[in-house]
């Protein structure tokens, strides 16, 4: 089926742990997004990608890096993981920067439990 | 203060009844999504609207740009309604943001009891 895939939907790490969160789309769409969601806090835009070969970061971008690898997938590191990063995490993607022509899509999200 | 808003937080209704969950927002924005995540779900986008009125089946999307709202509406509410609905601002460029980045809001959650 079309659309967005995240892996893995549910990971528990230790804190100092290092992983990476997978996205890949099947749209062909040129943006990408990685968001957190948090209780009471809403969707909060960590990192996107415009297009192939440019990131940026968004709201939240401290503990985290990103690597656009192609045009089809969009990958999340932690580091050195912290209980603060403990969250649900959603990849998504549109096709042109979210403008009124079109929509985003989202992942089945990802959650992240740091102990 | 959040630039978008939503009323209520938390809304119950009964099978049957007709919803209404508002969205207001102080930028200027290209366009408003209306999202819909089930308990423990992904997140699925209902409409994208930058003007008028979107219908799909039960589902009814309104916006006023001029007014800076937006409406979500459930005719016949069901019990799979159950839901957090999400809305979520498309910024113009020039309103200091990108548009990249959608602005949320903190969600509807929307019960509907049999």
């Amino acid at each position: 089926n079309a659309g967005v895939t995240q892996t893995p939907k549910f990971q528990v790490l230790k804190t100092g742990q290092s992983m990476t969160l997978q996205c890949a789309q099947d749209m062909n769409h040129n943006s990408m997004y990685w968001y957190r969601q948090d209780p009471g806090m809403g969707l909060r835009l960590i990192y996107y990608s415009a297009s192939e070969g440019t990131t940026d970061k968004g709201e939240v971008p401290n503990g985290y890096n990103v690597s656009r690898l192609n045009k089809r997938e969009f990958s999340l590191r932690l580091e050195s993981a912290a209980p603060s990063q403990t969250s649900v995490y959603f990849c998504a993607s549109s096709e042109a920067g979210g403008t009124a022509s079109y929509g985003y899509t989202f992942g089945s999200g990802t959650r992240l439990t740091v102990v | 203060k959040n630039e978008v808003e939503q009323s209520p937080q938390n809304l119950t209704a009964q099978e049957g009844e007709f919803i209404t969950i508002n969205c207001s927002y102080s930028v200027g924005i290209s366009a408003l999504h209306w999202l819909q995540q089930h308990p423990g779900g992904g997140i699925v986008s209902l409409f994208m609207l930058s003007s008028g009125k979107k219908k799909h089946g039960r589902l009814i999307a309104t916006i006023n740009i001029q007014e800076k709202h937006s409406s979500l509406h459930i005719t016949a509410s069901h019990p799979r309604d159950s839901a957090v609905y999400i809305c979520a601002a498309i910024p113009l460029p020039n309103s200091g943001g990108s548009n990249y980045k959608l602005t949320f809001g903190k969600g509807t959650l929307l019960t509907v009891n049999p």
